[in-house]
């Protein structure tokens, strides 16, 4: 069965550079979740957004931005990039209100 | 905001045994789902089990079953005859629906199948 894709599955940056990753949600999922998971901590909550539009924000920094395409695939833009960026970053996706399905995440290391 | 609570940062236990992980979540809501996520040292979040509140009778998915008991708001995961394979970090995570549907995670509990 098909699964969530992200790209690339590693990134690595210096300080204050910009980053972008990549999502593709499971064929006819509308909605996409996207976490950030730091060394050793529970994934938290970013932004989701359903049929294009953001459905819910969580902590979110300012310096990030995200967006759902027409094709349903989702992008997280990432500026200015400070070492406490470097974390997993997980998309999800779903049905809406059903399971959330998580990609195998992208591992931003920002040196 | 919905809390969940995952007390046992680390278990063991022995190949072939049975294993009970705890949580326990915070919420006045009726209506929500409840699941269990393991994550294997690749780091890939993999769906285990998954409860709906509203269904009294308790999830099961082969090996693994949950104790669901919504007066208490508890929400344990058994792994019966435990596989060195199991051995990952286990998240207990609630949803509450049609509100954005984002997860609340629990801290995990890291779970090492001892041969």
């Amino acid at each position: 069965a098909a699964g969530v894709i992200q790209s690339p599955r590693h990134l690595i940056k210096e300080k204050r550079e910009t980053a972008t990753l990549k999502c593709y949600p499971i064929p006819r999922h509308d909605t996409v979740y996207w976490y950030q998971q730091g060394p050793g901590q529970d994934p938290q909550f970013l932004i989701s957004f359903y049929e294009k539009m953001q459905s819910d924000k969580g902590s979110i920094p300012d310096r990030f931005s995200a967006q759902q395409f027409s094709d349903y695939h989702s992008e997280l833009n990432m500026s200015s990039l400070e070492l406490g960026d470097s974390a997993l970053y997980f998309c999800a996706s779903t049905p809406r209100g059903d399971t959330q399905y998580f990609g195998p995440g992208t591992r931003l290391t920002v040196l | 905001a919905q809390t969940v609570t995952q007390s046992q940062p680390e278990m063991s236990v022995q190949e072939a045994e049975t294993v009970t992980l705890s949580c326990t979540y915070d919420t006045s809501e009726n209506n929500y789902y409840l699941f269990w996520y393991k994550q294997p040292p690749s780091r890939q979040m993999i769906l285990v089990i998954r409860q709906e509140a509203y269904k009294q009778q308790n999830a099961t998915e082969n090996r693994f079953s949950v104790n669901f008991q919504k007066a208490a708001k508890s929400f344990s995961l058994k792994i019966s005859d435990s596989q060195l394979g199991d051995t990952a970090m286990y998240f207990c995570a609630f949803m509450k629906p049609n509100t954005g549907n984002q997860f609340y995670f629990g801290t995990g509990t890291s779970l090492t199948v001892i041969p």
